[in-house]
């Protein structure tokens, strides 16, 4: 079946850091890739999202990039800001699972002013 | 938009008791999910609407659990005697069409089995 592997958190960056956030899949076809992202008290959101093969989905000086010979989809930002701080889920649809996405476990980003 | 919104936000209960939650999704939107999540976990999808039917579950759903949209508007997603591994967030999330794959997820509904 379809899974998704991302890295544990937390993450902790200090302001204007660097973030990748690693994530793998396993998926059969050619599924659908996003990341959603969780702020405090807030439902989920979806950040940026690819439907295919070397495409780059990017949001709020966020990018991922879909690599299917890797089958990875790793979330980076250049420079992370206080207000980042959340929780990021990576996930995909795949091409035979109706209108159902795999979420990962989650990776919690602290950013420290 | 006043986004999907889910009653109640907290219930607790004791084991063996029924409990009803509901959702309200984004009134033009003829989709809708039911995910459950736990502590440190990932959603993990219990069922799929399109307007009124039902048209997907996961083997997550038990017979102790029953989803409805009997008007393809709200939605409630109802456990039979409850049991503590029942305890989870459970969350809401709609959406317009199958082209547009962005998901629009409530706050949940955090449920505390005792």
């Amino acid at each position: 079946g379809n899974s998704v592997t991302q890295m544990e958190g937390p993450v902790t960056l200090s302001e204007e850091a660097f973030l990748t956030i690693n994530c793998t899949y396993t998926a059969t076809g050619y599924p659908s890739l996003f990341w959603y992202v969780q702020y405090p008290g807030e439902g989920l959101q979806l950040l940026l999202k690819a439907t295919k093969a070397d495409d780059k989905g990017s949001n709020k000086g966020f990018e991922a990039t879909y690599r299917k010979e890797t089958t990875s989809f790793h979330l980076e930002k250049g420079s992370v800001q206080v207000s980042d701080s959340a929780v990021y889920f990576c996930a995909l649809r795949g091409n035979n699972a109706g209108n159902m996405l795999t979420f990962g476990g989650g990776t919690r980003l602290m950013v420290k002013p | 938009d006043t986004g999907v919104s889910q009653d109640p936000r907290h219930k607790i209960t004791k084991r063996g008791q029924n409990v009803t939650f509901r959702c309200d999704p984004i009134s033009e939107h003829n989709r809708l999910y039911w995910y459950r999540q736990t502590l440190g976990q990932g959603p993990e999808f219990l069922t799929y609407f399109q307007n009124e039917a039902q048209l997907e579950k996961s083997r997550l759903l038990s017979d102790r659990f029953s989803a409805e949209r009997p008007k393809g508007s709200f939605s409630t997603l109802e456990i039979q005697r409850t049991e503590q591994g029942d305890s989870a967030m459970y969350l809401c999330a709609s959406s317009s069409d199958r082209r547009n794959e962005k998901l629009f997820f409530g706050s949940g509904t955090q449920l505390s089995v005792l």
